[in-house]
Order: structure tokens, then C-alpha cells, then sequence
């Protein structure tokens, strides 16, 4: 399986203030995921960040308040923007691997509150 | 949309108590169903891979089963290290993941 890294594990920030969390993984891989958790709910999907082409996003998310990079097979990173205390939450990204890259393995998160 | 039920919320076990999690779903094509474990401040760990109707797997003291509307996750004697919160989540185009299911097993 593969070691995903993220930075920072946790911040917190000011409300209107933006916050880049990066995510590192151990191999090349095609796609990479970004998911948000919010307090005592699941998870779900931001979007998905493949490399050498735009991000696709998911329903209720957007690229300006949540833009993506992919500058490479190993790394990508998600900003969020002007924050609010309503995006408090976990972030994470996953890859995936496994049989069929079928299996998404995640990284630790990233812990933000927005004050 | 998919949808992916968990239940209960929460179960609260003593040491060596066996019991079971459900996941039940609705998916337009199934691709996998899958179940993670989660630790307070963590990301998901990867358990198992169900892919069709009847398969099952185990690990260690964790079994899981798959019907076509329904997954099981059995905890079989479980330990205070068991204590988690069990995430299931099925695939299609994407991962969608059920609320999850936070199991405390006291000593």
C-alpha cells in the first residue's frame, strides 16, 4: 500500500484567511482524492486531482473555493479559501492501489478550525 | 444517488462480547464495497475489499460478508484495541461512505 504524507496535520485560522494542505505519496499514482470530514460526519468527496489536467470536482464544491494543484505523480495540494468556521473539518487524500486500483488508501488528515 | 446506511451509530461492547455492524446500500453499479477502520485524529485504515455476493473475508478477529443489498462486519471476541469507529463505503465512479459505526469495547 502506499505512505501518504500530509502537512500540516492541523491548523487553526482566522475567518477569510486561506490554508494550503499538501499531500505527498511514496509512488506515482494517476489520481489523487480529496475528501472533507466534517465533525461526527462521513466523509466526502471535494474532488479528484489527476495530473496535467484540471481537477474534477464534485457536486456543491468549486474550484474557487477549493482549488487544486497536481504538479506531479506524487504530490498535489488543496487550498481552502476564504475560510469560514463552517469549513471546519478534516481534510484527507487518498490514493488509489490495491487490486484493479480499486482500494483507496488515505493519508492522516489535516485538522482545520476556522475561528 | 448512492446511499450507504450504517448501523447502529454507536455499540458499546464488553471485552470478548462478539457482535456484528450492518452496512446496507444502494448502488447502480457496484464495484467494490469496502470497510475502513478510523482512530480518533486519523485517517481511514483499509480493512477489506468485498466484490460480489457471498464472498467473505477475515482478519484477525474482524469478518466481513457481502450480500446484494448488505455488508457485515463481525467482531468475533473483541479486545479495548478494537475500539474504533468502522467505516463502510461502496464504489462506483466514486467512494460514497456511510456515517460509520463507533464501537467501544470495554475491558
Amino acid at each position: 500500500s502506499a505512505v501518504i504524507s500530509q502537512k500540516p496535520s492541523r491548523d487553526i485560522c482566522q475567518r477569510g484567511t486561506s490554508l494550503t494542505i499538501q499531500c505527498q505519496v511514496d509512488s506515482q499514482v494517476t489520481m489523487m482524492f480529496w475528501y472533507r470530514q466534517q465533525p461526527g460526519q462521513s466523509l466526502t468527496l471535494i474532488a479528484t486531482a489527476n495530473q496535467g489536467s484540471e481537477a474534477t470536482y464534485e457536486s456543491g464544491f468549486v474550484i474557487d473555493k477549493f482549488p487544486i494543484s497536481r504538479p506531479n505523480l506524487t504530490f498535489s495540494t488543496l487550498t481552502v479559501s476564504n475560510m469560514s468556521p463552517e469549513d471546519s473539518s478534516i481534510y484527507l487524500c487518498s490514493v488509489p492501489s490495491g487490486r484493479g486500483y480499486n482500494e483507496q488508501f488515505f493519508g492522516p488528515g489535516t485538522r482545520l478550525t476556522v475561528l | 444517488e448512492d446511499q450507504v446506511t450504517q448501523s447502529p451509530e454507536a455499540l458499546r461492547l464488553q471485552e470478548g462480547e462478539s457482535s456484528s455492524l450492518n452496512c446496507s446500500y444502494t448502488v447502480s453499479g457496484l464495484r467494490g464495497l469496502f470497510w475502513y477502520r478510523q482512530d480518533p485524529g486519523k485517517g481511514p485504515e483499509f480493512l477489506f475489499t468485498l466484490y460480489s455476493a457471498g464472498e467473505e473475508k477475515e482478519k484477525e478477529r474482524l469478518k466481513a460478508t457481502l450480500t446484494k443489498k448488505e455488508s457485515f462486519l463481525h467482531i468475533t471476541a473483541p479486545k479495548p484495541e478494537d475500539s474504533a469507529t468502522y467505516l463502510c463505503a461502496v464504489q462506483d465512479y466514486k467512494l460514497s461512505f456511510g456515517a460509520g459505526t463507533t464501537v467501544t469495547v470495554r475491558a
